[in-house]
C-alpha cells in the first residue's frame, strides 16, 4: 500500500524550532519530487516547499523562504522540514504530499495524514 | 487573498450538475496545468483532476475538468450527497516559483 506517514508536530513557543519527518512505503521514494502543504484550522491549502527526487533542487513558498528548509534521504524513504524562527502564523496541520506523474510541477496524488503544528506563547 | 480565485461555496440539488470555476492569470493557468483536489471533512486532500481534464484512475467520470486562457472549471454531474466537500483548484506558477492554489469551495448538496 501506497502511503505517507508525518510525525514531529507539536505545539511549540514562537521563534523556536521544530522538525518535521514524513515516512514513506509502498512505492520507489526516489523516483518522485516530493512536498509539504499545511492547512491552517478552517482555512484552505498552502503549499509550503517541494523537492525534487534527487534532492537537487528545493522551492519554498516566500512565507516560509529562509526560516524552513526541507530535505530527503533517500535511502531511509524520508522527507524533513527543518522549521525554524516559527511564528504564530505557520499554526496548520503539516501534509506530505507526492507528485504525480513524478516532476515537482506535477499533481499531488497521494497525501498522508497530516502532523499539526501549533505555534503559541 | 489566494492567487487563484474560487467561488467560496456554491449549492444545487441532489442529481443535479454544478460547476465551480478558478480564475488566475497568464503566470499560472494561462501557462500551466490545473489540478483538482477534494477535501472532505476531517480527511486529507484527494487528487480528483490532473494535467487539467485528465481523472486519475478510481476517480467517479461523474467529475471532469476544462479550461481556457487563465480560468478552469470543474464539473461535477449526478450529484450525491457523499460529494459535500471543499474543492480546491491549484497550479504551477511561474512569477511565484512555487505552486498556488485557490482559496476553496464549499459544496452544498442540498
Amino acid at each position: 500500500e501506497v502511503q505517507l506517514v508525518e510525525s514531529g508536530g507539536g505545539l511549540v513557543q514562537p521563534g523556536r524550532s521544530l522538525r518535521l519527518s514524513c515516512a514513506a512505503s509502498g512505492f520507489t521514494f526516489d523516483r518522485y519530487a516530493m512536498h509539504w502543504v499545511r492547512q491552517a484550522p478552517g482555512k484552505g491549502l498552502e503549499w509550503v516547499s517541494g523537492i525534487t527526487w534527487n534532492g537537487a533542487n528545493v522551492a519554498y513558498a516566500d512565507s516560509v523562504k529562509g526560516r524552513f528548509t526541507m530535505s530527503r534521504d533517500n535511502a531511509k524513504n524520508s522527507l524533513y522540514l527543518q522549521m525554524n524562527s516559527l511564528r504564530i502564523e505557520d499554526t496548520a496541520l503539516y501534509y506530505c504530499t507526492r507528485s504525480y506523474p513524478s516532476g515537482p510541477r506535477d499533481a499531488f496524488d497521494v497525501w498522508g495524514q497530516g502532523t499539526m503544528v501549533t505555534v503559541s506563547s | 487573498q489566494s492567487v487563484l480565485t474560487q467561488p467560496p461555496s456554491v449549492s444545487e440539488a441532489p442529481r443535479q450538475r454544478v460547476t465551480i470555476s478558478c480564475s488566475g492569470s497568464s503566470s499560472n493557468i494561462g501557462r500551466n496545468a490545473v489540478n483538482w483536489y477534494q477535501q472532505l471533512p476531517g480527511k486529507a486532500p484527494k487528487l480528483l483532476i490532473y494535467y487539467d481534464d485528465v481523472m486519475p484512475s478510481g476517480v467517479s467520470d461523474r467529475f471532469s475538468g476544462s479550461k481556457s486562457g487563465t480560468s478552469a472549471s470543474l464539473a461535477i454531474s449526478g450529484l450525491q450527497s457523499e460529494d459535500e466537500a471543499d474543492y480546491y483548484c491549484a497550479a504551477w506558477d511561474d512569477s511565484l516559483n512555487g505552486w498556488v492554489f485557490g482559496g476553496g469551495t464549499k459544496l452544498t448538496v442540498l
